[in-house]
């Protein structure tokens, strides 16, 4: 398997445009887990999802930012409108379920808000 | 809710020397402990993964550890070589949630 795919690996917006990230997670795999990584915060738990169903969303940090699952092989994740303070590397992340399975990272959006 | 804690947040030893990496955490309910590495600008690479009902587990130099009642796990890297420098990272799974530490950065000096 290819591992959990992010789309882009960059994304350089303006403020007040709508970002959307893409996240394809390992073929077979029923969890799947957004993070936010920054100096000031570190690796950050936005919203988890189990069998295409959010879960957890507690760690969204505002309405601007929402997360979609649509099918077992997708989930984006958009902020709209988007400011500077967005800033950070997304990661996306999966594993074959909740609790005791090891979980896979992607190699993360880097998203720039100028 | 999980705080993870780890310690030191930075370390540079010289090539050769063995090693230890510290994680804690207050809610002892985990189902899990993960060890990750972390090179500069990448994603996060799965090292270990030690379940609830496992004292320790072992991938080549890499010996990780856990105790559930101290709120500890502990990563020991064996004979460290400068390819072993980069960020590591330890998250807890609780229910429904998986807190990660902020991190060892490990500098290995040839």
């Amino acid at each position: 398997d290819a591992g959990v795919i992010q789309s882009p690996r960059h994304e350089v917006t303006e403020m007040g445009q709508e970002v959307t990230l893409r996240c394809k997670p390992i073929s077979g795999h029923n969890s799947l887990f957004w993070y936010r990584q920054t100096m000031m915060r570190g690796l950050e738990l936005l919203i988890y999802f189990n069998n295409n169903v959010p879960i957890d969303d507690s760690g969204m940090p505002e309405d601007r930012f929402s997360a979609k699952m649509p099918n077992a092989s997708f989930s984006t994740l958009k902020i709209q409108p988007s400011e500077p303070r967005d800033s950070a590397v997304y990661f996306c992340a999966s594993s074959l379920g909740t609790g005791h399975y090891e979980a896979f990272f992607g190699q993360g959006t880097r998203l720039t808000v100028v | 809710k999980q705080e993870v804690t780890q310690i030191p947040a930075a370390l540079s030893v010289p090539e050769g020397e063995n090693l230890v990496l510290n994680c804690s955490f207050t809610d002892s309910a985990i189902y899990n402990l993960q060890w990750f590495r972390q090179d500069p600008g990448k994603g996060l690479t799965s090292l270990l993964l030690i379940q609830s009902s496992q004292r320790e587990q072992t991938s080549g130099r890499l010996n990780a550890s856990l105790d559930k009642s101290s709120g500890r796990s502990t990563l020991y890297i064996a004979a460290s070589q400068p390819g072993d420098s980069a960020t590591y990272l330890c998250a807890a799974y609780n229910n429904n949630d998986m807190r990660f530490g902020a991190g060892t950065r490990l500098t290995v000096k040839p």
